[in-house]
């Protein structure tokens, strides 16, 4: 079955690159996801990311897939403090099947 | 405003007395979904909907009901509600833009069974 798989926490200071990783087991992803989520909050979709495409970027933010691993990782250039949230990944088979979250890294950062 | 619309956002309840969440959405989307967030747990999904009249079971679906009469709206139900059905809800509604999926998600529900 899916599954996928975070670290639960990360802190880095303020001004520093974040890097939160995830992995997951089904190589039929289509489509893998990073959504944000700040504290009393729902879920914002941060960026996504196609399974034939390698890496991803827009703004600060940079993804990268290696599908070979099953790996996808985000990074986060630059981190400001408004950047403390709960972070998912997210994956899916197909444009509308479930989407089969991780269990959230939380990202601290210090000033 | 595109939004996902969720009520109440807080609710405290007895074991046994049914309740509804609502959720709207006005983006016209067909996909409609909810999720149930438990701390070490992540999201997990409890029911889906493709479209009007089409529903089907999540991960976790037990002791829950939904419906889709109607395109905007996806309720959920819980006909007898549990302590272990304490949990924070989200909605989220999306349509398949052909380079994935934009979710949008509700603020969430805060249900408390006692």
């Amino acid at each position: 079955g899916e599954d996928v798989e975070q670290s639960l926490f990360l802190s880095v200071r303020e001004g520093d690159s974040s890097v939160i990783n995830c992995t997951y087991t089904d190589s039929s992803s289509t489509y893998l996801y990073w959504y944000k989520q700040e504290p009393g909050a729902g879920l914002q979709l941060l960026t996504y990311i196609f399974s034939n495409m390698d890496m991803k970027q827009d703004q600060r933010l940079t993804v990268l897939l290696n599908k070979k691993d099953k790996h996808l990782s985000l990074r986060i250039a630059d981190t400001q403090t408004g950047d403390s949230a709960i972070y998912f990944c997210a994956e899916t088979l197909s444009g509308y099947s479930t989407l089969t979250f991780g269990k959230g890294t939380m990202l601290l950062v210090s000033p | 405003e595109a939004q996902v619309t969720q009520n109440p956002r807080y609710l405290i309840t007895v074991t046994g007395k049914k309740l509804t969440v609502t959720c709207s959405q006005n983006m016209n989307h067909e996909y409609m979904s909810w999720y149930r967030q438990d701390p070490g747990l992540g999201l997990r999904q409890i029911y889906y909907s493709m479209n009007v009249e089409v529903t089907d079971k999540g991960d976790v679906p037990e002791g829950y009901k939904v419906s889709r009469k109607e395109k905007r709206n996806f309720p959920l139900i819980l006909e007898s509600p549990s302590p272990n059905q304490t949990s924070l809800y989200f909605c989220a509604s999306s349509t398949n833009l052909g380079q994935g999926i934009t979710q949008y998600f509700g603020p969430g529900t805060r249900l408390l069974v006692l």
